[in-house]
């Protein structure tokens, strides 16, 4: 099976702008997690998504939003950007809602200058 | 909040050492995971144990989960070169809004192994 695949790799935005980042699971699984990873704060769970609808929410400010569609590829928005938020944006997908065994994407490496 | 604590956060060894990290939870945890993430990577699944108690081994790895559910660890007998990254342990807690959990990593521990 193809793994978890992730576009773009690499991206470039000003502070102020806005992004989306996409992500496809592997075939067969419906639950699509989100994670943004910093060398300070480590590995953050943003949102999880399962059937088209959002099960669970990190503590991240409503500038992070998400959505799945009925294939269950997700996207991933991010409005307004700030420094701050200059991370590897990480997709992982699993067979199960809540937690369970993920797989995860390459990542997609956000800069915000 | 519940959270997830993971120690030594760094571990510099030589190789064919052992080496140990450990992880704590605040609250009593459904099941554990494990992740290496190698530099430049992401995250890999390694294992994931449910039982109070349990004990898994892959090959020179082994792997605790606490009589309580609140603690796990994970042990390499004899590291090698390969064995460099990133160890996550992470557990899916319970709160907020939802009544499903969403998996907390721990902050990881980084194995550096001389040669």
């Amino acid at each position: 099976k193809a793994g978890v695949t992730q576009t773009p790799r690499y991206l470039i935005k000003t502070r102020g702008q806005q992004v989306t980042l996409s992500c496809s699971p592997i075939s067969g699984h419906r639950s699509v997690s989100w994670y943004q990873q910093t060398p300070g704060q480590g590995l953050q769970f943003l949102f999880e998504y399962f059937s088209e609808t959002q099960r669970n929410k990190g503590n991240f400010p409503g500038r992070f939003s998400g959505r799945q569609f009925s294939n269950s590829r997700s996207e991933m928005n991010v409005s307004t950007l700030e420094l701050g938020d200059s991370a590897l944006y990480l997709c992982a997908s699993s067979l199960v809602l809540a937690a369970g065994e993920q797989y995860f994407g390459p990542g997609t490496r956000l800069t915000v200058t | 909040g519940q959270q997830v604590m993971q120690i030594p956060q760094y571990q510099h060894v030589q190789e064919g050492e052992d080496f140990t990290t450990y992880c704590n939870s605040s609250t009593t945890l459904s099941n554990i995971q494990w992740y290496k993430q190698r530099p430049g990577g992401h995250p890999v699944f390694l294992i994931q144990l449910v039982k109070s108690g349990e004990v898994k081994k892959q090959k020179r790895l082994t792997f605790q989960f606490g009589e309580a559910k609140k603690n796990s660890s994970l042990h390499i007998t004899a590291t090698q070169t390969t064995d460099v990254g990133t160890y996550f342990c992470a557990g899916p807690i319970v709160g907020g809004s939802s009544n499903t959990g969403k998996l907390i990593f721990g902050q990881g521990t980084t194995l550096q192994v001389k040669p």
